[in-house]
This record gives C-alpha cells, sequence and structure tokens, in this order.
C-alpha cells in the first residue's frame, strides 16, 4: 500500500517558471526523500530530509518537511524542460524500505 | 558514484515462458535489494525485499511462486517471473541499499511485455 498522496498528480508550466509539489504520509518516518524519473526509467535519488530537519536545499530544489502536518514539498526554481519528469516523494521507516507516493508528473515547457 | 545495473532493459515473451531479471549493484555490496513494479502513469508498488543469503520478504498480495528471488551473492539479485501472463506485464524495477552512505541506488528498470 502506499504511504503518501501526492499533490497535483500533474504539473505543466513555462521554463523558467516555479514548481511546487506537495507530499502527504500516514505514520511516523524516520525521513523523507524525493526522487525524480524520467519515462520509462530508474529513479534518481534527489534529496533527504530526516525527521528533525524541516527544511534542506540543494541547487535549485528545496525541500520542507512539516512531521506535525506529515506532509512535505519539492519546489524546483527557474524550472527547465530537462526537468520534465514524474517526482516522487518516499518515506523510510525500518529496514531501509521506502513507500512511495503517487507521484506528480512535470511537464516544463520550452 | 555508485551504479546498479538491471538486465534487460525490455523483454517481450510469450504466455506461459519464464523470464528472469537480473539486478547487480556494481561497485558496492548489497545485502538488501528490493525489487518494485510499476504500471503506467503510477507509483512504484514494492513487492519484495531480497536479502543475501535467506528468502526474501514479501509484501502482502505478492505471490512468492509466482515472483521467484534469488540473492544469492552481495551483488546480485534475480527476480523470476514464473509462468508468465499478460496480466504480467508491467515495469520492474530494482534497488539495492549502500550502507556506507545510507543511500538507495536503483536500475533502470525492465520492460516486461507478455503476449
Amino acid at each position: 500500500s502506499q504511504q503518501g498522496e501526492e499533490d497535483p498528480q500533474a504539473l505543466s508550466i513555462q521554463e523558467g517558471e516555479n514548481a511546487t509539489m506537495n507530499c502527504s504520509y500516514k505514520t511516523s518516518i524516520n525521513n523523507l526523500q524525493w526522487y525524480r524519473q524520467n519515462s520509462g526509467r530508474g529513479l534518481v535519488h534527489l534529496i533527504l530530509i530526516r525527521s528533525n530537519e524541516r527544511e534542506k536545499h540543494s541547487g535549485r530544489l528545496r525541500v520542507t518537511l512539516d512531521t506535525s502536518k506529515k506532509s512535505s514539498s519539492l519546489l524546483i526554481t527557474a524550472s527547465r524542460a530537462a526537468d520534465t519528469a514524474s517526482y516522487f516523494c518516499a518515506t523510510g521507516a525500518a529496514g531501509n524500505k521506502l513507500t512511495f507516493g503517487g507521484g506528480t508528473r512535470v511537464l516544463v515547457k520550452p | 558514484g555508485a551504479v546498479v545495473s538491471q538486465h534487460p532493459s525490455r523483454v517481450i515473451c510469450k504466455s506461459g515462458t519464464s523470464v528472469k531479471i537480473e539486478c547487480r549493484s556494481l561497485d558496492f555490496q548489497a545485502t538488501t535489494m528490493f525489487w518494485y513494479r510499476q504500471f503506467p502513469k503510477q507509483s512504484l508498488m514494492l513487492m519484495a525485499t531480497s536479502n543475501e543469503g535467506s528468502k526474501a520478504t514479501y509484501e502482502q498480495g505478492v505471490e512468492k511462486d509466482k515472483f521467484l528471488i534469488n540473492h544469492a551473492s552481495l551483488t546480485l539479485s534475480t527476480l523470476t517471473v514464473t509462468s508468465a501472463h499478460p496480466e504480467d506485464s508491467s515495469f520492474y524495477i530494482c534497488s539495492a541499499y549502500r550502507v556506507t552512505n545510507e543511500k538507495l541506488f536503483f536500475g533502470s528498470g525492465t520492460q516486461l511485455s507478455v503476449l
């Protein structure tokens, strides 16, 4: 079963705009991770935020975590056409086992 | 960086045949690997956890006899889809856990099409 739900399911923006997507989860977590998947490919790890962290940055990515609301957001700033992909949040519990959210399909139009 | 190799990337087979998918960690040892299944435009669903030297742990609803997992070495896990049927057609992805940097690395996936 899926732990997280992502919102929106799909997002279409112009190059240069920011893209924001949200993830909600249900149970307690050790960490939350965001992954990117290009069509028909495997997943690439983007960023991990631990349960005791509230915000983390990596390049054009900004992730927030609100454990009281059991939610996280991923912001991609100054988007590029190459950012077109599906983005998944995943929550980790014991044993490094990840449970993935439903994903957000992002289309960045040039 | 660490790399996980998954092979084949695409396979087409006839109904009733068995298909083996390999997942290799190329530059690190992985005692734990995971197998996922993904339908078009959907998320990844964990099928099983592959443990080196012991039996795999399957998620609820996943048939052990249908999806055979073998993790015979620290760098290789295999998933065999036995007696494949069209409903088994899907995208299968493996991942391997690297203890040293606490990261999961994913294979590039296998698109299985059963005719």
